[in-house]
């Protein structure tokens, strides 16, 4: 099965920062990565699929790139609404889909 | 636009059975494939199954398999997911999602509110 491994597990940033979270997979999944943003108390919401192609609706300052084991989702100025988990998850061939362990962005 | 709602959680005893439901609607139900995805208190996301369009292709996370199996009633628009032999660590919310095309590959969108099943004597 192919294994996800986010970073950071957790952030703390200021209003106006440029926010990074990595996701590595176990092998190369070609453009096969989606991101999902998770409030508290809430169902995740999809963000980005196929690596970099955002959702209806998402804000232009989230964006998604990578490709093969390396992913990256970066936040150009985070806002106050932004706070929430953020996951990466795989959907490469056959299931299991498996997600990465998720990063917990805070306001500093 | 595309609904679903998740019901049938409760608390239940090691080893019994519960059957979650998942109904959808603002959508063409039966030309998309259907996953569970859960979430145990605290914790990330983890995928538990998935049903393709017609339930011809069923799969199952390893932590499940042999005890859920997940189906779907296309006249009713409806998503099932039978839990049996339940065990503790079964305990978490259930999400019900809907894939992009008609086979399991693809990204989860929308995503149910979510039921609670907690495993508890």
């Amino acid at each position: 099965d192919i294994q996800m491994t986010q970073s950071p597990s957790s952030l703390s940033a200021s209003v106006g920062d440029r926010v990074t979270i990595t996701c590595q997979a176990s092998q190369d999944i070609r453009k096969s990565l989606n991101w999902y943003q998770q409030k508290p108390g809430k169902a995740p919401k999809l963000l980005i699929y196929d690596a970099s192609n955002l959702d209806t609706g998402v804000p232009s300052r989230i964006s998604g790139s990578g490709y093969g084991t390396d992913f990256t989702l970066t936040i150009s100025s985070l806002q106050p609404e932004d706070i929430a988990t953020y996951y990466c998850q795989h959907y490469d061939n056959l299931p299991p889909f498996t997600f990465g362990g998720g990063t917990k962005v805070e306001i500093k | 636009q595309a609904q679903l709602v998740e019901s049938g959680g409760g608390v239940v005893q090691p080893g019994k059975s519960l059957r979650l439901s998942c109904a959808a609607s603002g959508f063409t139900f039966k030309s998309y494939g259907m996953h569970w995805v859960r979430q145990a208190p605290g914790k990330g996301l983890e995928w538990v199954a998935a049903i393709s369009y017609d339930g011809g292709n069923k799969y199952y996370a390893d932590s499940v398999k042999g005890r859920f199996t997940i189906s779907r009633d296309n006249s009713k628009n409806t998503l099932y997911l039978q839990m049996n032999s339940l065990r503790t660590e079964d305990t978490a919310v259930y999400y019900c999602a809907k894939g992009p095309q008609w086979l399991v590959v693809g990204w989860f969108d929308p995503w149910g509110q979510g039921v609670l099943v907690t495993v508890s004597s």
